[in-house]
């Protein structure tokens, strides 16, 4: 079975300041793996995937991961933080892929100091 | 193009009643699933569509909740005798069949059973 790691439930930087979020999965199969925003009051937005492709992968509003398999972790992480990434954050695994459900992990919210 | 939409955005019911949650994915979409978010348990995969059929229904926490989707189109989910820890936001996902993987999620129903 799959499952997701979010060590933590709350991280704060100050803004410029990089974005680190840890997300580590267990899977007895190659995994899909994906990172979800949520904004107050919102649905989940997906910020990026990673499909078995690249290990690093871009994604919307200059986030990026790279996917480890050695240490079956993929990592967040955005350069310098806007006010505008406050917001809850899900790593999300999925259990075969296309058409699949997710198995989210308990999420972490990002706060942005002035 | 048109996302996601559910309805009612917000319900109040009361203990031991029925409620009807309804889904609309994005037009073409034949996969659709239905998650719960709820403080205490996070983001839980409940029912997974494809076409009119519900192929993993594993998540369905107990026989009180059912869900169909007609026309390969609108979903809806059906919780019967309603408790007060079956308040939770209920999200509805949608995907298509070409294997992006990317689920396009809704904003969600918030119900509050009293």
């Amino acid at each position: 079975a799959q499952s997701v790691t979010q060590l933590g439930s709350h991280v704060s930087v100050s803004e410029g300041a990089l974005v680190l979020l840890r997300c580590n999965y267990s899977s007895s199969v190659p995994p899909y793996l994906f990172w979800y925003v949520q904004y107050p009051n919102q649905g989940l937005q997906l910020l990026l995937k990673y499909t078995s492709a690249a290990t690093l992968v871009k994604g919307i509003n200059g986030f990026e991961a790279e996917f480890k398999k050695s240490e079956t972790s993929f990592h967040l992480t955005k350069p310098s933080a806007h006010m505008s990434d406050a917001a809850e954050y899900f790593c999300a695994v999925s259990h075969t892929g296309a058409n699949s459900k997710l198995t989210f992990g308990k999420g972490i919210t990002l706060s942005v100091r002035p | 193009g048109a996302g996601v939409s559910q309805s009612p955005s917000n319900k109040v019911t009361e203990k031991g009643k029925d409620v009807e949650l309804r889904c609309d994915p994005i037009s073409g979409h034949t996969a659709l699933y239905w998650y719960r978010q709820s403080l205490g348990q996070g983001l839980e995969f409940l029912i997974y569509f494809q076409g009119n059929s519900a192929p993993d229904k594993s998540g369905l926490p107990s026989d009180r909740f059912s869900a169909e989707r007609t026309g390969g189109s609108v979903s809806t989910l059906t919780i019967q005798r309603t408790q007060q820890e079956d308040s939770a936001v209920y999200l509805c996902a949608s995907s298509s069949e070409t294997g992006s993987y990317e689920q396009y999620f809704g904003p969600g129903t918030r119900l509050t059973v009293t």
